[in-house]
């Protein structure tokens, strides 16, 4: 079965720093993996996604997320943090073999994200 | 432009009164999913469609029902609604494709007294 680690329940960032949110996954063969982004009363929006190719993947609003398929890792990272950045973010992957489950994605538990000015 | 949309988004009521929360999506996907999100447990797939007529089970389907017989309605059911179905719901859709991201609704928060 996939899953979908955050370690982090909370990351803390000074405007301005760059910032990283933590993803490790673990899935049978080659994952595909998607950030999804959710502000305070709204639904997931999504950032950006690994499919294959370049291990850096860019995405909406400057962020960006690396692939490591030795550390089944996919951190988001940005390299300067902004207030309006603070929301909580979301980690999915779906495996190669998915077709029984609809969309197949299975999500992360979420970190909250705080840029404090 | 391309949508999921649920309603309510607010609902509060009464143990064991029906109720029905609807999503609506305009991109013909094929794929359509409930999600309930709780605190520290992050999203868990109540049931989901592959097409219209086919449903299944996700990780938490005990007191949901759905049905799909329109491929942009996908409504969730709740026959008698109990106080730990209290939490925030999301409708999600997705086109076929291992590639394809969800579009997710903008959500539905429940309160069971």
């Amino acid at each position: 079965a996939q899953s979908v680690a955050q370690p982090e329940d909370q990351v803390n960032v000074a405007e301005g720093n760059p910032l990283t949110v933590k993803c490790t996954y673990s899935v049978s063969g080659n994952p595909y993996l998607f950030w999804y982004v959710q502000y305070p009363n709204r639904g997931l929006q999504f950032l950006l996604k690994y499919i294959t190719g370049d291990n850096l993947v860019k995405g909406s609003y400057g962020f960006e997320a690396e692939f490591n398929k030795s550390q089944t890792s996919f951190h988001l990272k940005k390299p300067s943090a902004l207030v309006s950045d603070s929301a909580l973010y979301f980690c999915a992957v779906r495996a190669p073999y998915s077709g029984g489950g609809a969309d197949g994605l299975t999500f992360g538990k979420g970190t909250h994200l705080i840029i404090q000015p | 432009e391309a949508q999921v949309t649920q309603n309510p988004r607010y609902l509060i009521t009464v143990t064991g009164k029906k109720l029905t929360v609807t999503c609506s999506q305009n991109m013909n996907h094929e794929y359509m999913s409930w999600y309930r999100q709780d605190p520290g447990l992050g999203l868990r797939q109540i049931y989901y469609s592959m097409n219209v007529e086919v449903t299944d089970k996700g990780d938490v389907p005990e007191g949901y029902k759905v049905s799909r017989k329109e491929k942009r309605n996908f409504p969730l059911i709740l026959e008698s609604p109990s106080p730990n179905q209290t939490s925030l719901y999301f409708c999600a859709s997705c086109g076929q494709g291992l590639n394809t991201e969800a579009f997710f609704g903008q959500g539905t928060r429940l309160t069971v007294v």
